[in-house]
């Protein structure tokens, strides 16, 4: 199983910030078959990103993804004040598809 | 636009069958181009994959889960459902029903997601 590992835990930034948020998995993820979601409080999860750069529709550009292997990053540029939540990013290269266990983004 | 809408008991006992339903409006889950998924969380946890199944009604479960999860799909009804038999309190948890986009490596991302419903295991 491919173990994910999201860094920080928790992340305290102000609105207008710059967020960046890894995500590392314990072996390669072939092609880049790496999500992020997002979830706030009493919602389902939200696809974000997939193939590890590619923003799902109605996703602002503020929200972007990079890396490979097993080194993954979501960023958003300038944080608004809805962009305060958990994120997740999820593999999909082999079962069980697997998610890291979330770094929490808070107001500073 | 694809809804996915949860429904099943919210309660139920140890040892005993959970038993979900997931109602899709929008689109049909006869479509190639997809897989249909249940995906859980415990109360301020993590998430966790149970399985999908695909139209022509293959499955695919999580090895941990495996002994013990049925996904099953009634294509006229437009309907997927999910049993998940000898329950214990570690399976209490937010069960979401999803989409699965389906990929040149046959796996994809999970987009969108029902809005979840609390199954407590408890006597």
């Amino acid at each position: 199983e491919i173990v994910l590992t999201q860094s920080p835990g928790t992340l305290s930034l102000s609105p207008g910030e710059r967020a960046t948020l890894s995500c590392r998995a314990s072996q390669r993820v072939s092609g880049s078959y790496l999500a992020w979601y997002q979830q706030k409080p009493g919602q389902a999860p939200r696809l974000l990103i997939y193939g590890a750069s590619s923003r799902a529709t109605g996703i602002p550009d503020r929200f972007s993804g990079s890396g490979s292997g097993t080194d993954f990053t979501l960023t958003i540029s300038r944080l608004e004040p809805e962009d305060f939540a958990v994120y997740y990013c999820q593999q999909y290269d082999t079962s069980p598809f697997t998610f890291g266990q979330g770094t929490k983004l808070e107001i500073k | 636009q694809l809804q996915l809408q949860e429904s099943g008991p919210g309660l139920v006992r140890p040892s005993e069958t959970l038993s979900l339903t997931c109602t899709v409006s929008g689109g049909s889950i006869s479509s190639s181009t997809y897989y249909w998924a249940w995906i859980r969380q415990p109360p301020g946890k993590g998430l966790e994959w149970i399985g999908n199944i695909y139209y022509t009604g293959s499955t695919y479960y999580h090895v941990s889960l495996k002994s013990r999860v049925t996904i099953s799909a009634d294509t006229s009804k437009n309907q997927f459902s999910l049993k998940l038999s000898s329950v214990t309190a570690a399976d209490t948890a937010i069960y979401y029903c999803v989409r699965m986009f389906r990929t040149m490596i046959g796996t994809g991302w999970f987009d969108p997601w029902g809005q979840g419903t609390l199954v407590t295991v408890a006597s």
